[in-house]
């Protein structure tokens, strides 16, 4: 059983909706991650929170929007996606050093349609 | 930019056949992480490799990290159907907290 606990774990939304992924951990672990992974391929890294301030942002188009409310709750908001947005959002988390494991919740499927 | 390619893309075996998949990377790695993930669901953690030359096992999984931290393999010895799902390496170069993931192998395992 994971210890990175995401919800909801299915979500279908118009491209006009406006939702939130949520995502907690009770590891202690100071850095959170987002993730997405399309069909066949591997995790393409989001963003990445440290010490709940975002340190990493991989050119994330705005309609993706995270929060990190404290060290243990991570947020992804969603508003005005596209059909190509559906994927897994994987939530994940790790002690706040470089190659430390990083460990995965079990995702949030969402379809845009 | 820094790549890891993985090999083969996709494997399918007999049940009891030996597997092995092969990862290499553009650039020195500080780490070396493997991850399993079933049909369906997420990635799980299954190891970490962190010095060169470095070999672990754990049951009939055999992971190997290269003497340059380039490349590494992951070999299992007799699969079973349990094995089934998709294996990733994900590499960190450096101080960045970005894991840099292989394309992933596909293991099929036929009863």
């Amino acid at each position: 059983d994971t210890e990175v606990t995401q919800t909801p774990k299915h979500l279908v939304m118009g491209m006009t909706n406006k939702k939130s992924l949520k995502c907690e951990q009770h590891m202690g672990h100071r850095a959170m991650y987002w993730y997405k992974q399309k069909a066949k391929k591997p995790p393409e890294l989001m963003f990445v929170y440290s010490y709940e301030k975002l340190s990493i942002n991989e050119s994330v188009p705005s309609r993706f929007s995270p929060e990190c409310p404290n060290s243990s709750l991570l947020n992804l908001h969603l508003h005005a996606l596209q059909p190509e947005d559906s994927a897994l959002y994987l939530c994940a988390s790790s002690q706040p050093f470089s190659g430390n494991t990083i460990y995965f919740g079990e995702g949030s499927w969402l379809t845009v349609v | 930019g820094q790549q890891v390619m993985q090999i083969p893309q996709y494997q399918h075996v007999q049940e009891g056949e030996d597997f092995t998949t092969y990862c290499n990377s553009s650039t020195t790695l500080s780490n070396i992480q493997w991850y399993k993930q079933r049909p369906g669901g997420h990635p799980v953690f299954l190891i970490q490799l962190v010095k060169s030359g470095e070999v672990k096992k754990q049951k009939r999984l055999t992971f190997q990290f290269g003497e340059a931290k380039k490349n590494s393999s992951l070999h299992i010895t007799a699969t079973q159907t349990t094995d089934v799902g998709t294996y990733f390496c994900a590499g960190s170069v450096d101080s960045s907290y970005k894991l840099i993931f292989g394309s992933g192998t596909r293991l099929l395992v036929r009863p």
